[in-house]
């Protein structure tokens, strides 16, 4: 079955700082990987996505993300850090042919230091 | 604004009413996604549509929980007899045609429903 683990509840950085978010997931074939970012009282908007090629991908405001098969990891990268990127970010995990029944991790909270 | 939009944003109920929450997807999007989150957790999937076809509900979706989308554009979800575990975040997104999208959803803001 699908499956997406966010290992971290929240993470707290300073601005200006780097930062890793780290999604681990579970699929039976290939995967379409996803990072998705909650402001509060907000809907899901997507920040960048991988099916195929390239296993490093970009995304917007400046987010990027590895894909590496070996570790079943996506994880997200920023070099710097804003506080405008405050918000819960949460991996996703979809099956090939696009959008049928996304699985989505328990999120992660970023919360940004002045 | 072409998004997905849901109302109503907030409802608050006495345990036992009834609700009805209705999303409007991006008109060319054939599909609709249904998703509950509650607090600290991420989405989780109840029922899609693919037209007006509903092609997947998951176990989450109790006998109280309906959904339809009748001529393939909005889609309601009623909840009968709400309980107090009813509570939540309910999510409604679309997606284009299968062939020519590569999985990504699109959002609205919730309907936030609190079970007094």
């Amino acid at each position: 079955a699908q499956s997406v683990t966010q290992p971290d509840i929240h993470i707290t950085v300073s601005e200006g700082a780097s930062l890793e978010l780290r999604c681990n997931y579970s699929y039976g074939a290939t995967p379409y990987l996803f990072w998705y970012v909650q402001s509060p009282g907000q809907g899901l908007q997507l920040l960048l996505k991988y099916f195929s090629g390239d296993t490093l991908v970009q995304g917007i405001k400046g987010f990027e993300a590895e894909f590496k098969r070996s570790q079943s990891s996506f994880n997200l990268r920023k070099p710097s850090v804003h506080w405008s990127d405050a918000a819960e970010y949460f991996c996703a995990v979809g099956g090939q042919g696009g959008g049928f029944k996304t699985i989505f991790g328990a999120g992660t909270r970023l919360f940004v230091k002045a | 604004d072409t998004g997905v939009s849901q109302n109503p944003r907030h409802k608050i109920t006495k345990r036992g009413q009834n609700v009805t929450f209705r999303c409007d997807p991006i008109s060319e999007h054939n599909r609709l996604y249904w998703y509950r989150q509650t607090l600290g957790q991420g989405p989780e999937f109840l029922t899609y549509f693919q037209n007006e076809a509903q092609l997947e509900k998951s176990r989450l979706l109790s006998d109280r929980f309906s959904a339809e989308r009748p001529k393939g554009s909005f889609s309601t979800l009623e909840i009968q007899r709400t309980e107090q575990g009813d509570s939540a975040m309910y999510l409604c997104a679309s997606s284009s045609n299968p062939d020519e999208n590569t999985g990504e959803l699109f959002f609205g803001e919730g309907s936030r429903l609190t079970v007094l």
